[in-house]
């Protein structure tokens, strides 16, 4: 059975970093059936993709948030990495991680979403 | 970026009667014969789900009152008899090109 686990402190200080982890079984981050994404949604409002990260090691950002984000991989653990630098309270949000089907790009399996709160 | 917009945001149903929701894109999803768009459902206090993959492919789980259709850029998730546990936030989004983008969201609600 797969499941995805996001994993990281839940409070950041504005301007620091914030920084998750999305820990997976039952499937390989290295399977090319798949690639691994994050999805954020602040508090009472919809979905953001925030980007993605093939089995390839390329990854993809929103442009929105392009200059601050990275994503990265670390096989040996089968499990990747969000990043987002210079946060503010409009970082604020559940992060999920999510697998895509690679060959249609549905986020067919989803962690149960960890809430980061930006505040000093 | 493609944007997506549905439509309505909001929608009160009585149990067992039918509910259609609506999401338009900036531009085409079609690809190699395969439109990029996906339906999902988030139920409340949970993390959303995939309903609908491929405009019209229910995912493993989803009973078959769920159904899609395209029309061009225009993609409809209709219920056939809403009940009780379909009550959430639908979503539509678009994985053709990145970003990906989600529309606005449509609340089901029960009357």
């Amino acid at each position: 059975q797969v499941q995805l686990q996001e994993s990281g402190p839940r409070l950041v200080r504005p301007s620091g970093t914030l920084s998750l982890i999305c820990s997976v079984s039952g499937v390989s981050v290295t399977s090319s059936a798949y690639y691994w994404g994050w999805v954020r949604q602040p508090p009472g409002k919809g979905l953001e993709w925030v980007g993605s990260i093939f089995h390839s090691g390329s990854a993809y950002y929103n442009p929105s948030l392009r200059s601050r984000v990275s994503i990265s991989g670390d096989t040996s653990k089968n499990h990747y990495s969000l990043k987002l630098n210079s946060v503010t309270a409009a970082d604020t949000a559940v992060y999920y991680c999510a697998r895509h089907v690679a060959n249609r790009g549905s986020l067919d399996n989803w962690g149960q979403g960890t809430l980061v709160t930006v505040s000093s | 970026d493609i944007v997506m917009t549905q439509s309505p945001l909001s929608l009160s149903v009585t149990p067992g009667e039918p509910a259609s929701i609506s999401c338009r894109s900036t531009h085409s999803l079609l690809h190699n014969g395969n439109h990029y768009l996906d339906w999902y459902l988030q139920k409340p206090g949970q993390s959303p789900q995939l309903l609908i993959y491929s405009v019209s492919h229910r995912a493993s789980g989803v009973p078959d009152r769920f159904s899609g259709s395209a029309s061009g850029t225009d993609f409809t998730l209709k219920i056939n008899r809403v009940g009780a546990d379909d009550v959430g936030v639908y979503y539509c989004m678009q994985s053709l090109q990145t970003p990906h983008t989600f529309g606005q969201g449509t609340k089901l609600e029960i009357k």
